[in-house]
């Protein structure tokens, strides 16, 4: 069974700070990567996408692939209490919905 | 990205009743999935729904309980039958990004459905 595995938190980071999530997972074919951000009472939000092993940055989030080591991470640079939310880690292992498994979250608390 | 409206955004319900859930799409998609997020869990796929075949369902999720329709490239709904407490969810409908699942889904504005 394909699983993605995350630390469920909360991870509290002062403001200014660097937030760090990382995920697992347990398929070594899978292809896609992707994290989602969810506020509270809100539907999930892509946020990062990653395809190829090594970083991908966009604004304050970086992205970290590792196919060997079947790791996907998160940075958070410069964190803001709007950060705060439950960050999803997403895994696709093909084109088809049925192989597309999200971890249980990881709750950032940013704290001012 | 796609636009997604969904509705009802939220429902209380008695136990042993109906509630039908529409999902609009502002572009017309393959694919559309119907996802449960239940109190304090991650996402769990109910089904993929396919127009003009029959919605495919995930294990522990049946057609009799969860019955979808998809009567165009842009339209879908999802049925929670019979419901019960357990059925308390917020149920979300999604589609995948421009160029296939790869890129990703986006996701509707979401169903709390609060059975009592």
């Amino acid at each position: 069974q394909k699983e993605v595995e995350q630390n469920s938190g909360p991870l509290s980071v002062p403001e200014g700070a660097i937030a760090s999530l990382n995920c697992t997972y347990s398929d070594r074919v899978s292809q896609s990567f992707f994290w989602y951000r969810q506020y509270s009472g809100k539907s999930p939000e892509l946020i990062m996408s990653i395809y190829s092993n090594g970083d991908k940055e966009d604004g304050r989030f970086t992205a970290q692939l590792n196919k060997a080591s079947q790791y996907v991470s998160l940075l958070i640079r410069d964190s803001q209490p709007s950060d705060s939310a439950t960050y999803l880690c997403a895994v696709n292992h093909d084109n088809y919905g049925q192989n597309f498994v999200f971890g249980p979250g990881t709750r950032l608390s940013v704290l001012p | 990205s796609a636009v997604i409206s969904q509705k009802p955004s939220r429902d209380i319900c008695q136990r042993g009743t109906s509630l039908t859930i529409q999902c609009q799409v502002d572009s017309q998609v393959t694919m559309m999935f119907w996802y449960r997020q239940q109190p304090g869990q991650s996402l769990t796929l109910i089904a993929t729904a396919n127009q003009g075949s029959e919605a495919t369902y995930e294990s522990g999720f049946v057609i009799d309980k969860f019955p979808i329709s998809r009567p165009n490239l842009t339209f879908s709904t999802l049925t929670v039958s019979n419901m019960s407490p357990e059925d308390s969810s917020i149920y979300l409908c999604s589609v995948t990004g421009t160029g296939g699942l790869s890129y990703g889904y986006t996701f509707g504005s979401g169903t709390r459905l609060t059975v009592v």
